[in-house]
């Protein structure tokens, strides 16, 4: 089975400033996809961004960007200048492509990091 | 705006009450989920719909039970349920036939059991 482990709970950081969530994952499969969720009060699921694990770029969304480490199952969430919108829970979240016998991918969701933006 | 709408927002209901939940997308998706989701804690998978057909039972007591009348509506139809099933209910959706394709999720319903 897989699994997505979020170490960090709740994470806070002032506006403009940088912070890393970190995600860790386990998995024997060689190619599947990584997601970095948000959902803040409003309570949708946002997408934030999407990696490939074929891809050796590192994917980058405007301020949003992750440091992809295949070896080690590592895929953090950086958040540059970050902005009182930026206060939701973030969820890192694993598509395994051999679950895809339909194409249909199932999520692997970690238990979430609850991230504060301070004025 | 959300490309995935649900309604109710909110719903109270009595452990005796019929009521459904329903899910709307007009983005031509052919799969569509439903996720129920309890405070701080990440969603979790109950159904899964490929081309109106079920693929995926998570083993979900039957109280709970989806219908898809078509490509672009998902229901869930609730009856005798317990305290315990208040939650978050998320509907998804994503493109089938793709290398892939992320969900989409809707606002949810907030359902509370009286």
């Amino acid at each position: 089975a897989q699994t997505v482990t979020q170490s960090q709970p709740e994470m806070s950081v002032q506006e403009a400033e940088t912070v890393t969530l970190s995600c860790t994952y386990d998995t024997s499969e060689n190619n599947y996809y990584l997601f970095w969720y948000k959902q803040p009060p409003s309570r949708q699921m946002i997408l934030v961004i999407r990696q490939e694990a074929y891809k050796q770029q590192n994917a980058t969304e405007n301020r949003f960007s992750v440091n992809f480490q295949k070896a080690a199952k590592s895929f953090s969430l950086k958040i540059s200048d970050s902005q009182l919108g930026d206060t939701a829970m973030y969820f890192c979240a694993f598509m395994s492509t051999a679950d895809r016998g339909s194409t249909l991918g199932r999520l692997y969701f970690g238990r979430g990091t609850q991230l504060t933006v301070w004025p | 705006d959300t490309e995935v709408t649900q309604t109710p927002k909110h719903l109270v209901m009595g452990m005796t009450n019929k009521k459904s939940l329903k899910c709307e997308q007009h983005m031509g998706h052919r799969a569509m989920y439903w996720y129920k989701q309890k405070a701080k804690k990440p969603p979790e998978l109950m159904f899964v719909y490929s081309y109106e057909k079920l693929s995926i039972n998570e083993s979900v007591p039957s109280r709970f039970s989806p219908e898809c009348p078509n490509s672009s509506l998902l229901n869930l139809h609730l009856h005798a349920l317990q305290p315990e099933d208040s939650a978050l209910y998320l509907c998804a959706s994503s493109q089938e036939g793709q290398p892939y394709q992320p969900q989409h999720f809707g606002d949810g319903t907030r359902l509370s059991i009286l």
